[in-house]
């Protein structure tokens, strides 16, 4: 079944700088969907990009969407330190239409 | 606005113990709703779905069951759990069509024991 590939498994960086984390996946798709979860709660949405767009920006988040190479990218500006936690990809694709998940970055941002 | 509602947030249970964890959502109607599992380290696992009252289709075969006794509420169950069913229980609810994005509860972490 459809499922991304989150890379680097782990990030750790220094606050101000910027994080890119990397998603890649298999077969065709609707859309692809970024989520952030912090440490022992739920996933929370962040952005949602359509297979027609390449490109979408959310306050400090930057996604971009290649489907030629079937990949995704999120792009955190000016990290802070609270923006640890672990971020997931996630995408409709293949034969099945329900949302899967990759199994995500760790993003440490240290003060 | 709408409001997603699990519980409990932890829960210790012996093997071979039954199961219910609820789910409940406020501020929407006939949501779209679903369990996931999630290991440790792990992505999430999708267990369940229901697309309205009474339907429930399972991802994959195992100790749990679920139900939708009404529409905005959503209840992962066991008769006996194994201590592989352990781990982090996520409840998430979608509106319209497929392809929303969903919205999470804070889950429930199950230790069997």
């Amino acid at each position: 079944s459809q499922q991304g590939e989150e890379d680097p498994q782990a990030l750790s960086i220094q606050e101000g700088e910027n994080a890119t984390m990397n998603c890649s996946y298999k077969t065709s798709i609707n859309n692809l969907q970024w989520y952030r979860q912090n440490s022992g709660r739920g996933l929370v949405h962040l952005i949602l990009i359509r297979s027609n767009e390449r490109e979408k920006h959310s306050g400090r988040l930057r996604v971009t969407l290649d489907t030629s190479k079937k990949s995704s990218s999120l792009l955190i500006t000016a990290s802070r330190a609270a923006d640890t936690a672990s971020y997931f990809c996630a995408m409709v694709g293949g034969s099945n239409y329900k949302l899967t998940f990759g199994k995500g970055t760790l993003l440490t941002v240290n003060p | 606005s709408q409001t997603i509602h699990q519980w409990p947030a932890t829960l210790v249970q012996p093997v071979g113990s039954p199961l219910s964890l609820e789910c409940t959502v406020e501020g929407t109607s006939n949501p779209n709703l679903y369990w996931y599992r999630q290991a440790a380290g792990r992505g999430l696992q999708l267990l369940f779905y229901s697309v309205g009252i009474g339907q429930i289709s399972s991802e994959v075969p195992q100790n749990l069951s679920a139900s939708r006794p009404q529409d905005r509420q959503f209840i992962l169950s066991s008769k006996k759990l194994l201590l592989s069913d352990s781990g982090f229980y996520l409840c998430a609810w979608e509106q319209g069509a497929y392809n929303s994005p969903l919205h999470f509860g804070n889950g429930t972490r199950l230790t069997v024991t």
